[in-house]
């Protein structure tokens, strides 16, 4: 079985600033994938950043970098220099490679990005 | 299609009504999930299409519930005699891989369709 927890019900940044999602994850199997997806108030959810347990470096894609510490087992998403559209509720997600492949979630984040 | 499409955005049953909410996803996708969203909560799993083969449905809450997926592409979620528990957002997703080559693959969601049961 696999366990996302995300601690952080709502955050508050101000725009430009970079903000830090937390999410821990518990799995007993090696293999596996850590996603983030964030979703606007027009519900669908869109695909942020990826990292799978055996990837060697941090994921990054335009401002969006996942601080990945296997040893942890925490894959936080870092947003930097943070911009008003960012404000939308924030899931991370992992897929196990064994057994059911399928996406579970954390209940999410609620970040809200002031002016 | 350009996305994945579902429909209806909103549907308002009574309790007891049997409903019926449609997926249409990224044409060519082999692989379908169908998600359970309550309010402020993230996405639960209901089930997997692999193509038209349902092999997963362990995450359906009770035998009300009946998903399918005849030719491989559209798929119906079906909830007979709806109660109000069944309030939530369900969202639909698509996959170009399938089993293990999803492990490293984004789903593309659909916008959801919001149920209401009163």
């Amino acid at each position: 079985a696999q366990k996302i927890t995300q601690t952080q019900p709502g955050m508050f940044v101000q725009e430009k600033e970079a903000v830090t999602l937390d999410c821990t994850y518990d799995t007993s199997d090696p293999s596996y994938g850590l996603f983030w997806y964030k979703q606007p108030s027009s519900g669908e959810m869109i695909f942020l950043i990826y990292q799978g347990s055996y990837d060697q470096q941090n994921a990054t894609e335009g401002r969006y970098s996942l601080n990945f510490q296997k040893a942890r087992k925490s894959a936080n998403l870092v947003i930097s220099a943070s911009q008003l559209g960012d404000s939308a509720m924030y899931f991370c997600a992992m897929i196990l490679i064994q057994g059911a492949q399928k996406l579970v979630f954390g209940q999410g984040t609620r970040l809200t990005i002031n002016p | 299609g350009a996305g994945v499409s579902q429909s209806p955005r909103y549907k308002v049953a009574k309790r007891g009504q049997d409903v019926a909410l449609r997926c249409d996803p990224i044409s060519g996708h082999v692989s379908l999930f169908w998600y359970q969203q309550a309010l402020g909560q993230g996405p639960e799993f209901l089930t997997y299409f692999q193509n038209e083969a349902q092999l997963d449905k362990s995450g359906l809450p009770s035998d009300r519930f009946f998903a399918e997926r005849p030719e491989g592409s559209v798929s119906t979620l079906k909830i007979q005699r709806t109660q109000q528990e069944d309030s939530a957002v369900y969202l639909c997703a698509s996959s170009s891989q399938s089993g293990t080559g999803l492990i490293n693959e984004k789903l593309f969601f659909g916008s959801g369709t919001q149920l209401s049961v009163l």
